[in-house]
């Protein structure tokens, strides 16, 4: 089965409002990182932890290796939140060959 | 800042023909580069991952023969795809790094159309 679990698939929200995105791991992870794909399909970096909390305007991040789960929290959604959002999660790997997984996506949508 | 540039962002081949694709690297060493497709449905495949001075590691179903990688210095990492056909179809992204414990910054992809 996957290793990434990736929650909800699509999300919908208004303008000024937020949610949680959610990745539980199926493997100890060592490192996840979290990612928008705007709409021309580029890779934006949201955050990379290795364990904690990180956080950054409106959004903030967690990383449980022992609970193996990530969040992704946005609060006050403006419209150019929209577009799918990634987690990556590397397992721990003999010799630093780590293989990161990504998850199947959250497809966010702001309406005003 | 760390930043990835690929090109061609965009490509179109025929059936069968072969189309290269190369990723650059700038402001950081890139000691290990990692090569995903991304299907239409959006999701990503890694296809092999290349660190310097190891040798290039494919996953299941991606094979040297079908992409040939090269990465012959910590800037620069190159990706053929051979005999495309339609299953080959998506977006092709590479993603660096410097060092092992690390973030990846990844490139804007080259999207392969396949007539």
């Amino acid at each position: 089965g996957d290793q990434v679990e990736q929650s909800p698939s699509a999300l919908s929200l208004h303008e000024g409002t937020g949610s949680a995105l959610r990745c539980n791991f199926t493997t100890t992870m060592r490192a996840v990182q979290w990612f928008q794909q705007n709409s021309r399909g580029s890779l934006i970096n949201l955050f990379y932890l290795a364990s904690g909390t990180k956080e950054n305007g409106r959004l903030k991040s967690t990383f449980n290796s022992k609970e193996s789960y990530s969040t992704l929290h946005i609060r006050d959604a403006q419209l150019e939140d929209s577009g799918t959002y990634f987690c990556a999660a590397e397992a721990w790997a003999s010799g630093g060959n780590y293989k990161p997984t990504f998850g199947k996506g959250t497809s966010l949508v702001v309406h005003p | 800042g760390a930043l990835v540039y690929q090109y061609p962002r965009r490509t179109i081949c025929k059936s069968g023909t072969s189309m290269r694709m190369e990723c650059q690297a700038v402001g950081f060493q890139a000691t290990s580069v990692a090569w995903y497709r991304q299907s239409p449905q959006k999701t990503f495949e890694l296809i092999a991952l290349s660190t310097v001075n190891s040798a290039i590691k494919y996953e299941q179903n991606f094979t040297q023969e079908k992409f040939p990688i090269s990465h012959p210095n910590l800037s620069f990492s190159s990706m053929t795809v051979l005999n495309a056909y339609l299953e080959d179809r998506g977006l092709y992204l590479c993603g660096a790094r410097e060092g092992t414990y690390a973030e990846q910054f990844f490139g804007p992809g080259t999207r392969l159309t396949v007539l």
